[in-house]
């Protein structure tokens, strides 16, 4: 089946510096990327639709600025949280369409991130 | 908004028991979605349904979706210690709307 990995797996930095998290599809296109994030015992909560070539579509209430979203190729779409503070601490979570078609979603492995 | 309600939203039984897990919604969505997820890790496809009334198996699961497919529920027939996990609905209609998630816990 399809792949997508993230990177890194998880990340800890410190509240004002910038994140940059990076999803791939391993062995397809993807010419449509989401991100997620899920709080602890929470549920996937969609964040943006990131679309190659062009902007990305972010849901309410989040902010573009702060999350920064870059879909530059077929197979890589990145996310960076910008002057990170404690509470974007969470896991996110990315996923593919293939481009052939279908609406499955792969996921990736998630990308557990810590601000301190 | 579409809302999708999961319940119940936790479910410890011991192996070998049933366990069914409900999804519903107020809004119509063109293909329904469950997935189980393990701590740390992204969720993982189980089944997606796409007809009203549509039943599929999956070995030990059973999904259904409702005549107006407005609502799903998963049915794991003798649970085990692997079926546990977080198991998550999803509505698809041009994007993913995912349920609060039932947490399952079977006890060996």
């Amino acid at each position: 089946g399809a792949v997508v990995s993230q990177h890194p797996s998880w990340v800890i930095c410190k509240s004002g510096t910038s994140v940059k998290i990076e999803c791939r599809s391993l062995d397809f296109q993807a010419t449509t990327m989401f991100w997620y994030r899920q709080f602890p015992k929470q549920s996937l909560m969609l964040m943006a639709t990131s679309n190659e070539g062009s902007k990305a579509t972010y849901e309410q209430g989040v902010e573009k600025d702060k999350f920064l979203i870059n879909h530059a190729s077929l197979t890589l779409s990145t996310l960076t949280v910008t002057s990170a503070h404690p509470e974007d601490s969470s896991f996110y979570i990315c996923s593919a369409y293939q481009t052939s078609g279908g609406n499955e979603q792969f996921f990736g492995p998630g990308t557990r991130l810590t601000v301190l | 908004t579409q809302l999708l309600e999961q319940s119940p939203q936790f479910l410890s039984i011991q192996e070998g028991e049933n366990l069914t897990v409900y999804c519903n919604s107020s809004s119509v969505f063109s293909s329904l979605q469950w997935y189980r997820q393990e701590p740390g890790e992204g969720p993982v496809l189980l089944v997606t349904v796409v007809t009203g009334g549509e039943v599929k198996k999956l070995k030990r699961l059973t999904f259904q979706f409702g005549d107006a497919r407005k609502d799903s529920s998963l049915h794991i027939t003798a649970a085990q210690p692997g079926d546990t996990g977080l198991y998550l609905c999803a509505g698809y209609d041009y994007k993913l709307s995912f349920g609060a998630g039932t947490t399952v816990t079977v006890r060996a």
